[in-house]
């Protein structure tokens, strides 16, 4: 139940094109969704956040879909450059107790090729 | 740099040796965590500190480990008697108590053990 899934595994996407990423989480207690970001040699760096009382959370050309019922959330990338290659992870954690541990998902290797 | 900072970065031992890491936060973050990353997988949640206080610990985190945050304000991580399974990136993070799903982490350490 503290598992959170993420799909693709890897994902090839042309310059300009819009790059999905999909995660899906079971606990319902989660209420908090980051997006990470991790070049190789670096740690990770928080992109992008949502709540679950909103359903699309928009930043620059980092967009996150969320579903609550479906208890799915996606990472849109558009324009996609290839700057923006790297592995993205999904995370979820809960925010109404002290402190629960941020939950990552597996990551998705995407590369933008020119 | 006003970043989290990792030392050293990358860490080649002998099985059986011990080890200790270094993660100095960002200096106005008084919540300090530690990560295991291996390779094609996403962090998993080692420990954490408020302060100096070592508030919660993951099952991953063997009689082996030992983590330690003495004065609130730098850590350790110490792994007695290394073990082939052990070789990963260890990943130090931090944020403020009040936001702390909002982590910043540092590069890693990766450690190899032959």
């Amino acid at each position: 139940q503290q598992q959170v899934k993420q799909s693709p595994q890897s994902l090839i996407v042309q310059k300009g094109g819009i790059s999905i990423i999909n995660c899906a989480y079971e606990n319902t207690a989660f209420d908090y969704f980051p997006w990470y970001q991790q070049f190789p040699g670096k740690g990770p760096a928080l992109l992008i956040a949502i709540r679950p009382d909103v359903s699309e959370k928009k930043e620059g050309r980092f967009t996150i879909s969320f579903n609550k019922s479906a208890k799915q959330f996606s990472l849109h990338i558009m324009d996609s450059q290839p700057g923006d290659s790297a592995t993205y992870f999904c995370a979820a954690s809960r925010t109404k107790t002290s402190y629960d541990k941020v939950i990552f998902g597996p990551g998705t290797s995407l590369s933008v090729i020119p | 740099d006003t970043g989290v900072s990792q030392n050293p970065r990358h860490k080649i031992t002998k099985r059986g040796q011990n080890v200790t890491f270094r993660c100095d936060p960002i200096s106005e973050h008084n919540r300090l965590y530690w990560y295991r990353q291996t390779l094609g997988q996403g962090p998993e949640f080692l420990t954490y500190f408020q302060n100096e206080a070592q508030l919660e610990k993951s099952r991953l985190l063997s009689d082996r480990f030992s983590a330690e945050r003495p004065k609130g304000s730098f850590s350790t991580l110490e792994i007695q008697r290394t073990e082939q399974g052990d070789s990963a990136m260890y990943l130090c993070a931090s944020s403020q108590a009040d936001r702390a799903n909002e982590q910043f982490f540092g590069p890693g350490t990766r450690l190899t053990v032959l």
